[in-house]
């Protein structure tokens, strides 16, 4: 699976949209992309995942640049809820095992 | 709705012991995941069931390490005579059947493993 690269910390204000960026330069075409996020303490939650359209879902939207090599999630509008690690992982659609990196620590300010 | 559920979460015990940790997956999934995340690390993928078939193991698994999923339903991950390398949370996940596995994966919420 192709390799991510996230920062490791974003701030945001509550109510702003958060904007998590992840770069996957050289992802190959039949690789999808997800995002978990994980909450301290608990296990992470799938938030969404995509192949090469935009793709949006009630927790958040993902945008994938048409030549796929990188991708970003947007919180629409982020709460202290979601304060938490977010997970980009790439995957072929063969391949059983999610690869996690260290992830962006999101910060959500009041 | 009922997710996956990881019993116990917490597990303290001493260096020697044996324990296991029990994962009962959403309902209907066939595919069972295991795997083990350090403090500041993400997840590392520990091994795969499809139904009662243990098809992968990483070499993360040890000899120590066993994992059952007797009928395809809940499955068990035994660590024998633990050491305190092995102190780190065990996840579980699961996922439904599909098309290649591009369903996506939901853990529980783990089992916490301190070894003293």
């Amino acid at each position: 699976d192709a390799k991510t690269t996230q920062p490791p910390s974003m701030d945001c204000a509550e109510g702003r949209a958060a904007n998590l960026p992840c770069n996957h330069s050289t992802i190959s075409g039949n690789e999808y992309v997800y995002w978990y996020r994980q909450i301290h303490s608990q296990g992470p939650q799938y938030i969404i995942h995509g192949l090469k359209n935009n793709e949006t879902n009630e927790m958040a939207s993902l945008i994938i640049t048409e030549d796929r090599k990188s991708s970003t999630l947007i919180l629409p509008h982020a709460t202290l809820r979601d304060t938490a690690v977010y997970y980009c992982i790439v995957r072929e659609g063969s391949n059983y095992k999610l690869t996690f990196g260290k992830g962006t620590l999101l910060t959500v300010n009041p | 709705d009922t997710g996956v559920s990881q019993n116990p979460r917490h597990k303290i015990t001493k260096r020697g012991q044996n324990v296991t940790f029990r994962c009962d997956p959403i309902s209907e999934h066939n595919r069972l995941y295991w795997y083990r995340q350090t403090l500041g690390q993400g997840p590392e993928f520990l091994t795969y069931f499809q139904n009662e078939a243990q098809l992968e193991k990483s070499r993360l698994l040890s000899d120590r390490f066993s994992a059952e999923r007797p009928k395809g339903s809940f499955s068990t991950l035994e660590i024998q005579r633990t050491e305190q390398g092995d102190s780190a949370m065990y996840l579980c996940a699961s996922s439904n059947r599909g098309e290649g596995f591009n369903q996506p994966q939901h853990f529980g919420d783990g089992t916490r493993l301190s070894i003293l």
